[in-house]
């Protein structure tokens, strides 16, 4: 398995605002995930990100809103710029471990309130 | 891309009955079908995946099953216990040339085991 640190674990934001989340896996990894849970709700990927290159952003998600840094293959931070109650969710990172990366993890998740 | 739906939404069972949580997948070319419990929380735990190689993986008190003809897969949970109760995802994606891919999850089964 794979030992997975986001951190805050749990926030009160402020409108308009800005916070960085960050994820530490404990093994390299080529590729992490970052997805969103808004609450009572299924898990929404994000943007992939890989180490060297642009985050890749899902429909729906963009750069300036979500900007995504992955300095080495170990590290990843997800901004939520600007925020406003509807961003109010869970934030959840999330890896492929083992052989051939295909088995996948997720954090414990940040829990970010905008008020 | 790929759609999942899963089903019932909720599910409440006696302690020690089973519970079989449902799947089904849009997209043939997945290959790579897990299922998460998320605990009020905290974040989405791994508990049992299932490849497209295989038809059925069990563990203890836990199994999938997979139907690839018909694009579905199972959870089934026997003689449940009060802390088994938990929100289910069941996920599905494509697993090739030894990278991760993005996971496509359902809506989530809350499951309640009555004491």
């Amino acid at each position: 398995s794979a030992v997975i640190s986001q951190k805050p674990s749990r926030d009160i934001c402020q409108r308009g605002t800005s916070l960085t989340i960050q994820c530490q896996v404990d093994s390299q990894v080529t590729m992490m995930f970052w997805y969103r849970q808004q609450p009572g709700q299924s898990l929404t990927l994000i943007a992939t990100a890989n180490q060297g290159s642009e985050a890749t952003y899902e429909s729906g998600f963009v750069i300036d809103k979500f900007p995504i840094s992955r300095p080495n293959l170990t590290f990843s931070t997800l901004t939520v710029s600007n925020m406003s109650p509807e961003d109010s969710s869970i934030y959840l990172c999330s890896v492929g471990i083992g052989q051939s990366g295909n088995t996948i993890y997720f954090g414990e998740g940040s829990w970010l309130t905008v008020v | 891309g790929e759609n999942v739906e899963q089903h019932p939404s909720t599910l409440s069972v006696q302690e020690g009955d089973s519970a079989v949580i449902k799947c089904t997948y849009s997209d043939s070319a997945s290959n790579y079908f897990p299922w998460y419990k998320q605990e009020l929380g905290k974040g989405p735990q791994l508990i049992i995946d299932i490849r497209s190689n295989v038809g059925e993986k069990k563990d203890q008190r836990i199994a999938v099953t997979l139907n690839k003809t018909a694009k579905h897969f199972s959870l089934h949970i026997t003689e449940t216990q009060p802390e088994d109760s938990a929100v289910y995802f069941c996920a599905a994606t494509q697993i090739s040339s030894g990278s991760a891919r993005q996971l496509t999850f359902g809506s989530g089964t809350q499951l309640t085991v009555l004491p």
